[in-house]
């Protein structure tokens, strides 16, 4: 059974900074690409992030181009998003999701991340 | 960015009734190697979204026979032939053609 369990969500300051983790099993994870996908409270679904299996295609939001950072440890199964220079709208859970065809098939049950002061 | 536009985003529906959502995308979704990268997830209360529909028309493994997906190029249709109380919930489209992907807003369907 394909399962994808992100952590480090918790609250941090406007201009902090924050690492999330996806660690996955039940899959060959290094052979294929994946997804971080963020939900504000209360909206939509906004994509974040994507990596290929060896982490040399990597894709970004405008809105976080230059702050988020995408990696992958094969070895270790898990996908990583590191986070900078923080904003309130940053603000929301954060999935990670195996991609499949194209788009996000598989995801995980998300980790809140809240920025406030 | 590709602006991905569904309609409606409210739609109250009688259970046993047909459903039917709308997605349009500002640019062709035509992708160069000949696919077209348009998905449907649905988002029941309190759980992580799930993948019903993949390159337009195909379901995923689960998904009931109740949903079809349909469309080309920029204009895209998810229906449900018959609603059933587990339907109900958030639907969102999303092209994943184009980098960076992007979601439509979302076409919350209530029982009436």
């Amino acid at each position: 059974e394909v399962q994808l369990m992100e952590s480090g969500g918790v609250l941090v300051q406007p201009g902090g900074s924050l690492r999330l983790s996806c660690a996955a099993s039940g899959f060959s994870f290094s052979t294929y690409w994946m997804n971080w996908v963020r939900q504000t409270p209360g909206k939509g679904l906004v994509w974040v992030s994507i990596i290929n299996p060896d982490g040399t295609k990597i894709g970004y939001a405008d809105s976080v181009k230059g702050r988020f950072t995408i990696s992958r440890d094969n070895a270790m199964n898990t996908v990583y998003l590191q986070m900078n220079s923080l904003r309130v709208d940053d603000t929301g859970v954060y999935y990670c999701a195996r991609d499949i065809a194209g788009s996000p098939e598989n995801w995980g049950q998300g980790t809140l991340v809240t920025v406030s002061s | 960015d590709v602006v991905m536009t569904q309609s409606p985003l409210s739609l109250p529906v009688t259970l046993g009734q047909p459903a039917s959502i709308s997605c349009r995308s500002s640019q062709s979704l035509v992708y160069s190697d000949g696919n077209t990268y348009l998905n449907w997830f649905q988002q029941r209360p309190g759980q992580s979204p799930r993948r019903l529909i993949y390159r337009v028309s195909n379901r995923d493994s689960g998904v009931p026979d109740r949903f079809s997906g349909s469309g080309s190029g920029t204009d895209f249709t998810l229906k449900i032939s018959r609603v059933e109380a587990e339907d109900i919930g958030v639907y969102y489209c999303m092209q994943g053609s184009h980098w960076p992907y992007t979601f439509g807003q979302g076409t919350k369907l209530e029982i009436k």
